[in-house]
């Protein structure tokens, strides 16, 4: 069990820029969560998947955002033209449906 | 509204000391409860959970938590601070105990004095 993982670590990224981060849940998790964390805040929920299936999205930031989870192991979460306000560090959860939620290390995103 | 407040943005405690970090929800049911840690530049580390049952709840290095209904809070303590317990300290609720949306407070900052 290699735990949730998240690439990149960091990205930075010129504003307008598309950009895509990868969460890998542990392995035999069938939840998986996106959350992001700005400076001085805790997280902040945004998506969640049961294997492939979106199930919450209305909480995604603005229509910039979008998340999938094509096979029901990992996801990727893509903001469109990037803006600076989009700066923040982007946390992966992975769970068992019902169970406490294991977080990944995150990706930190700065746009210039 | 719907929320989860941590009052004490940041508290230092000296090293040996006992530590209590307060936490506090308003929903209409009892929610599911948890205590992260979070140091600089990692995720977050699970310390301990309240599903049901007892309300003194164990965790990992040596935290504690007690889910007190009539006051909705649900404290984290530790009865003797180690240098390396300095971290971000997170409180979340799930507010329909269904694995859905986690809601964090904001943290408090703890800083261990020697």
């Amino acid at each position: 069990d290699t735990g949730v993982s998240q690439d990149p670590r960091h990205k930075i990224t010129k504003r307008g820029q598309n950009v895509t981060f990868r969460c890998d849940p542990i392995s035999e998790h069938n939840r998986l969560y996106w959350y992001r964390q700005t400076l001085g805040q805790g997280p902040e929920f945004l998506t969640y998947f049961q294997n492939e299936a979106q199930l919450e999205k209305s909480r995604l930031l603005s229509d910039r955002f979008s998340a999938e989870r094509p096979k029901g192991s990992f996801s990727t979460l893509e903001i469109q033209r990037t803006e600076q306000g989009d700066s923040a560090m982007y946390l992966c959860a992975s769970t068992i449906a019902g169970a406490e939620q294991y977080f990944g290390p995150g990706t930190r995103l700065t746009v210039t | 509204a719907q929320s989860v407040t941590q009052p004490d943005i940041h508290i230092t405690v000296s090293e040996g000391a006992s530590l209590e970090l307060r936490c506090n929800y308003s929903y209409g049911a009892t929610p599911y409860l948890f205590w992260y840690v979070q140091s600089p530049g990692q995720g977050l580390q699970l310390l301990l959970k309240y599903f049901s049952g007892d309300t003194l709840v164990q965790g990992i290095k040596g935290f504690e938590a007690e889910f007190k209904r009539s006051q909705s809070s649900f404290n984290l303590r530790k009865p003797s601070v180690h240098w390396s317990d300095a971290a971000e300290y997170f409180c979340a609720v799930d507010a329909n105990q269904a694995g859905t949306a986690l809601i964090f407070g904001k943290g408090t900052t703890l800083s261990v004095s020697s």
